[in-house]
């Protein structure tokens, strides 16, 4: 089993819609999550960065996080054509002096206008 | 965005060929990693480096090798590519103790013929 699942999609959308991206995870080390956003042929960038849980907004989108049922979601709400990429879950946690960080493989949005 | 760079963006390469990935930053970031992505795979790491004279591999077994000789530049080397070579190899990089916060490359899309 895998230590974090992630829908790989492709998840298609209209404009304006609101999405919700999810990821769940098994190891309850875990501390630490971020949703990394990866255009085509770019290298991931980093979109939100959250600690334990609860609720991180940063403008349209929201990240939301709950370590009871080790499940964290991204919310980006009034979506736009530009939103479409592939998004990346992540998460870790301090183990030593390496951080090591384990990556979901990734859901495709596709926003239709 | 950020400023990390990989050179070539793309390689077609025949078997047993020597190649060597190029990664620079201008960042002054301590930590810099190797990264194997493959489509429907999560990203996987290879080596990763702390700092100038130290490198270490990472937990997806490669034969590839790497040196950090200067804080901004991390090359990685295969020295007899092999078609099971074939990967996107994405380069990151991030300040130490910010090991969630990494900044990515855009990529090298490797193919061995």
């Amino acid at each position: 089993q895998k230590e974090v699942e992630q829908d790989p999609g492709p998840l298609s959308v209209p404009e304006g819609a609101i999405v919700s991206l999810n990821c769940t995870y098994s190891n309850s080390a875990f501390q630490y999550f971020m949703w990394y956003r990866q255009y085509s042929r770019k290298g991931p960038e980093l979109l939100m960065y959250t600690y334990s849980s609860g609720n991180k907004e940063d403008g349209r989108f929201t990240a939301q996080v709950d370590k009871s049922s080790k499940y964290i979601s991204l919310f980006i709400r009034d979506s736009q054509p530009s939103d479409s990429a592939t998004y990346l879950c992540a998460m870790s946690s301090n183990s030593g002096g390496y951080q090591k960080v384990t990556f979901g493989t990734g859901t495709k949005l596709q926003v239709i206008p | 965005e950020a400023d990390i760079y990989q050179t070539p963006r793309y390689l077609v390469i025949g078997t047993g060929k020597k190649i060597t990935l190029e990664c620079s930053q201008t960042m002054g970031h301590d930590k810099m990693y190797w990264y194997q992505q493959d489509p429907g795979m999560e990203l996987h790491l290879i080596h990763y480096s702390y700092g100038v004279n130290s490198t270490e591999k990472g937990d997806l077994s490669s034969e590839s090798t790497v040196s950090r000789i200067r804080t901004e530049h991390f090359p990685l080397t295969l020295e007899s590519a092999r078609p099971s070579h074939t990967s996107q190899y994405l380069c990151a990089s991030t300040l130490l103790g910010r090991g969630n916060e990494q900044f990515f490359g855009p990529g090298t899309r490797l193919t061995v013929l």
